[in-house]
């Protein structure tokens, strides 16, 4: 099976600030790796897929790159509402379609 | 717009059953894998299991192998998941999810609210 992690577990920042998260995959999945945020109480929703396809009506801010075992999502300029948990899922190994454990962005 | 309505969630004790269903509006049901991603609660994302668009395939995470069976009622645009044996460990909440796929990668598109199921004595 096709491990990810990501990095870091959690972080705190400031509106306006420049945020980038990892996601790695254990063995190389192409750009077979979508992301999806996830606010409390809520359920996740699609950000970007294959790697980096922006979801319609995501807003431009996210971005996501990578391919292979090493891929990032970035929030070029973080807003209130982008607080959140942001996990990254593969679908190259079908059908596990693993999740990664996760990344908290909180308020600093 | 699109809306996955999941149902059935409930207090169940170990051993016991539950049917959960989903139902989907405002699009193409039949034309949509269909999954089931579960979330224990304070914790990460799961997938359990997949339905083809006609019900023809399905699989299933080794951790409910045996024990969940997947399925769908296209005319009635509704997806299932029947539970049975039950563990504490399967407490979670349980979402419907559509699949879509692009250039050969699946994507989850659209979820459902969720619902809770809490395996207790």
């Amino acid at each position: 099976d096709i491990q990810l992690t990501q990095s870091p577990s959690s972080l705190s920042a400031s509106v306006g600030d420049r945020v980038t998260i990892t996601c790695r995959a254990s063995q190389s999945i192409s750009n077979y790796l979508n992301w999806y945020q996830q606010k409390p109480g809520q359920a996740p929703k699609l950000l970007i897929c294959a790697a980096s396809s922006l979801q319609s009506g995501v807003p431009s801010r996210f971005s996501g790159s990578g391919s292979g075992t090493d891929f990032t999502l970035t929030i070029s300029s973080l807003q209130p509402e982008d607080f959140a948990t942001y996990y990254c899922q593969q679908s190259y190994s079908t059908p596990s379609f693993s999740f990664g454990p996760g990344t908290k962005v909180d308020i600093k | 717009e699109v809306h996955l309505a999941e149902s059935g969630g409930g207090l169940v004790q170990p051993g016991g059953s539950l049917r959960l269903s989903c139902a989907a509006s405002a699009f193409t049901f039949s034309s949509h894998w269909m999954h089931w991603v579960r979330q224990a609660p304070g914790k990460g994302l799961v997938w359990v299991s997949r339905v083809n668009s006609d019900g023809s395939s399905t699989n299933y995470a080794d951790s409910v192998k045996g024990r969940f069976t997947i399925s769908r009622d296209n005319a009635k645009n509704t997806l299932y998941l029947q539970m049975n044996s039950l563990r504490a460990e399967d407490t979670a909440v349980y979402y419907c999810v559509s699949a879509t796929i692009t250039g050969g990668v699946n994507y989850f598109d659209y979820w459902g609210q969720g619902t809770l199921v809490t395996v207790s004595s």
